[in-house]
């Protein structure tokens, strides 16, 4: 079955850190490129990251540059980002996404079911 | 960064009846723009590409079209499973990929 499934989501305090997990079935994520995006709660969806499917090149929004770290593990088949200095306003459900190409499109074809991330004190 | 304004924020329709959503882009996107179907507590699910193009499993009944700064998904006939949020997405200015705020189709 081809799926994704996000998971490290939790509550983390300001100026914390944290890895999310998406861990990808059905696929191999060395033949499409992958992304990050994240949704506050009410909110609409912001992208975040993207890494190409040699894992080569990554792309950031200004929101997170600096910030937050994109990678993948394709012996696992998993996608991550690690995410330093949280601050309050990136409370958000967080996706990983697949992207509809091997070469980054920004097309998001398939999804995962989100992972919530709190920051607060 | 691209805005992308969606309307009408709501859209309270019947089965059966036709939606047209509407996504007006602050600068030209050519014909990079996509659309997306949310429900609640869902991941957003892929529907249209390319302003026209159906994703995979996309029924007929959903259509995009448009060029430049506007662009409407229409649904010729509203089933009981398409009421949910809509959002655009364009990617014309990639890596600063933007969505639009979202219309909710409400019975």
């Amino acid at each position: 079955q081809v799926q994704l499934v996000e998971s490290g989501g939790g509550v983390v305090q300001p100026g914390g850190s944290l890895r999310l997990s998406c861990a990808a079935s059905g696929f191999s994520l060395s033949a499409y490129a992958m992304h990050w995006v994240r949704q506050a709660p009410g909110k609409g969806l912001e992208w975040l990251t993207v890494i190409a499917a040699d894992g080569r090149d990554k792309k950031y929004a200004d929101s997170v540059k600096g910030r937050f770290t994109i990678s993948k593990d394709s012996s696992e088949n998993t996608l991550y980002v690690h995410m330093g200095s949280l601050r309050v306003d990136d409370t958000a459900v967080y996706y990983c996404a697949r992207d509809l190409r091997r070469i980054a499109d920004y097309y998001f074809d398939l999804w995962g079911q989100g992972t919530l991330v709190t920051v607060s004190s | 960064e691209i805005v992308l304004t969606q309307s009408p924020a709501t859209l309270s329709l019947s089965p059966g009846e036709r939606a047209t959503l509407s996504c007006r882009a602050s600068q030209n996107v050519a014909s990079y723009l996509a659309w997306y179907q949310q429900k609640p507590g869902q991941a957003p699910r892929f529907l249209i590409y390319g302003v026209s193009n159906r994703a995979t499993g996309t029924p007929a009944r959903f259509s995009g079209s448009g060029s430049g700064t506007d662009f409407t998904l229409s649904i010729s006939s509203l089933e009981p499973e398409d009421f949910a949020i809509y959002y655009c997405q364009q990617r014309s200015d990639w890596p600063r990929v933007t969505f639009g705020g979202g219309t909710k189709v409400e019975i």
